[in-house]
């Protein structure tokens, strides 16, 4: 199946660093969307994103959408235990009425 | 307001059984979506509806169906279960906003065939 390609697949990092992973496409997208899943439940909408170049915010997650809208990008400051799960980039092209998923990068944090 | 609600939680066949799966979208949301999510596949899209009609059909074979009922909620359906669809079922419902659509989850269905 089509799957985008998120890096990076898994990360240890300790409490209190900043993390970044990002997806790429070879398709271009106008909606991409952020999420966190932890083990046995469904994914969390974290940040939606509509524009090239948008930048948003919420809380410690940052996301960006590629200018070339093949790409995405997040953030996370000032990693806590709780942030540990695994993060999925979704991307969505116009009229398709479907998201293709990333694979997924999972992180750990070493308090 | 409640989040998208998915029934049941668990479920365990046999091969060659059918399966169907239910899906509460949020109040007012009337875009319905269906994932399956393995290991090694990841998030696949299967299909998704509006207002009662599929809008667009994932990779699939014909033992996925699906359908939406006039109150947004949805089924999905498998039949002639094989070991390969032992999986998380997800089902998603959407809302398009003043800028895009948002894409909310709910918690699964986990279908183990045996």
């Amino acid at each position: 199946g089509q799957q985008l390609n998120q890096s990076p697949q898994s990360m240890f990092i300790q409490e209190g660093e900043d993390v970044s992973m990002n997806c790429t496409s070879s398709s271009i997208f106008n909606t991409w969307l952020w999420y966190k899943q932890d083990p046995g439940e469904g994914p969390v909408l974290l940040i939606a994103l509509y524009k090239a170049g948008e930048l948003t915010s919420n809380g410690r997650l940052t996301a960006q959408f590629g200018i070339t809208r093949k790409d995405s990008f997040l953030n996370i400051s000032a990693s806590i235990p709780s942030d540990v799960g695994i993060y999925f980039c979704a991307g969505q092209s116009a009229g398709t009425y479907k998201y293709i998923f990333g694979t997924g990068t999972r992180l750990k944090v070493l308090a | 307001k409640a989040g998208v609600t998915q029934t049941p939680r668990y479920l365990i066949k046999t091969r060659g059984q059918q399966v169907t799966l239910s899906c509460s979208p949020i109040s007012g949301h009337r875009s319905v979506s269906w994932y399956q999510q393995t290991p090694g596949q990841g998030l696949q899209f299967l299909f998704e509806y509006f207002s009662e009609t599929q809008r667009n059909k994932g990779n699939f074979p014909g033992r996925f169906s699906g359908r939406q009922f006039s109150n947004s909620r949805s089924e999905m359906n498998v039949s002639t279960l094989e070991l390969g669809d032992s999986a998380l079922y997800l089902c998603a419902s959407s809302l398009w906003g003043g800028e895009g659509e948002k894409l909310f989850f709910g918690s699964g269905t986990q279908l183990s065939v045996l």
